[in-house]
C-alpha cells in the first residue's frame, strides 16, 4: 500500500518567494496533518484537518502560512511571501479517525535563503 | 505544563541489550492513547507502538513493548535485543479524545545510540 506522499522532498528557494508543499495521504483516512519540524522547537502541529475540514489552525505561525484540503486525496501548504526562518522539515501525516496511528510522508526540507 | 515529558538528554545501549526509553504524560481526559514514533539520521517518522488508555495489557510489537504505568502517567518504550539500526531519534506522542478534535502533542525526543 501505498504511504503518505510528499512533494518535493527538497525546496530551496530565495525569501519573499511563494513556496507550495504538498501531499497526499493514504487512501481512506480521513484525518490530515501538518507539522514542522526544527531543532530549536521540535515536532509542532501546524493544522490539521478531518473529512477536509480544518479543525484547528492554531499552529499556523502567521498569516503567511495557509493550508488547504480541496479533497480527500490531496492538501496543500503554502508559504507566501517565505522568510529564512521558516526553514524547516515540513511533515504530512494521515491516519483514521479517533486513536489509530498518524502515518508521516517522508518530509520536505525547506530552505529559505 | 508539558503534555509528554522525556528527559532522558542521550541513551547508549550495547548491541543485543535491552535498552528503556522513558515517557510520562498528562493529561485529565479518561480516553487517550499513546504512540511511540522511531526517526533515524534519514528523517522519516516510523510509527513502532500503540497503547490505549483502556488496554489491559502492555502493548507489543515485535522487539518493542510499552511499559505502561497508567497510575503513574508512564508509557516507557522497551526496545529488546537491540540492533545497530535501532540508533534513531525517538518520540513518545499522546492523542487525547477521540473525536474530530482529537490530535497528537508530541515529546522533544530522546537519541539513542547502539553500540556494536
Amino acid at each position: 500500500d501505498a504511504g503518505v506522499i510528499q512533494s518535493p522532498r527538497h525546496e530551496v528557494t530565495e525569501m519573499g518567494q511563494e513556496v507550495t508543499l504538498r501531499c497526499k495521504p493514504i487512501s481512506g483516512h480521513n484525518s490530515l496533518f501538518w507539522y514542522r519540524q526544527t531543532m530549536m522547537r521540535g515536532l509542532e502541529l501546524l493544522i490539521y484537518f478531518n473529512n477536509n475540514v480544518p479543525i484547528d489552525d492554531s499552529g499556523m505561525p502567521e498569516d503567511r502560512f495557509s493550508a488547504k484540503m480541496p479533497n480527500a486525496s490531496f492538501s496543500t501548504l503554502k508559504i507566501q511571501p517565505s522568510e529564512p526562518r521558516d526553514s524547516a522539515v515540513y511533515f504530512c501525516a494521515s491516519s483514521l479517525q479517533g486513536y489509530q496511528p498518524q502515518h508521516f510522508g517522508d518530509g520536505t526540507r525547506l530552505s529559505i535563503l | 505544563a508539558q503534555k509528554i515529558t522525556q528527559t532522558q538528554p542521550g541513551m547508549f545501549v550495547q548491541e543485543k541489550e535491552a535498552v528503556t526509553l522513558d515517557c510520562t504524560y498528562d493529561t485529565s481526559d479518561p480516553s487517550y492513547g499513546l504512540f511511540w514514533y522511531k526517526q533515524p539520521s534519514s528523517g522519516e517518522m516510523i510509527f513502532l507502538i500503540y497503547q490505549g488508555s483502556y488496554d489491559q495489557q502492555n502493548a507489543t510489537e515485535g522487539r518493542y513493548s510499552l511499559n505502561f504505568q497508567k497510575a503513574r502517567k508512564s508509557a516507557n518504550l522497551v526496545i529488546s535485543a537491540s540492533q545497530l539500526g535501532d540508533s534513531a531519534m525517538y518520540f513518545c506522542a499522546m492523542r487525547e479524545g477521540a473525536g474530530a478534535n482529537s490530535k497528537l502533542t508530541f515529546g522533544k525526543g530522546i537519541t539513542l545510540s547502539v553500540r556494536p
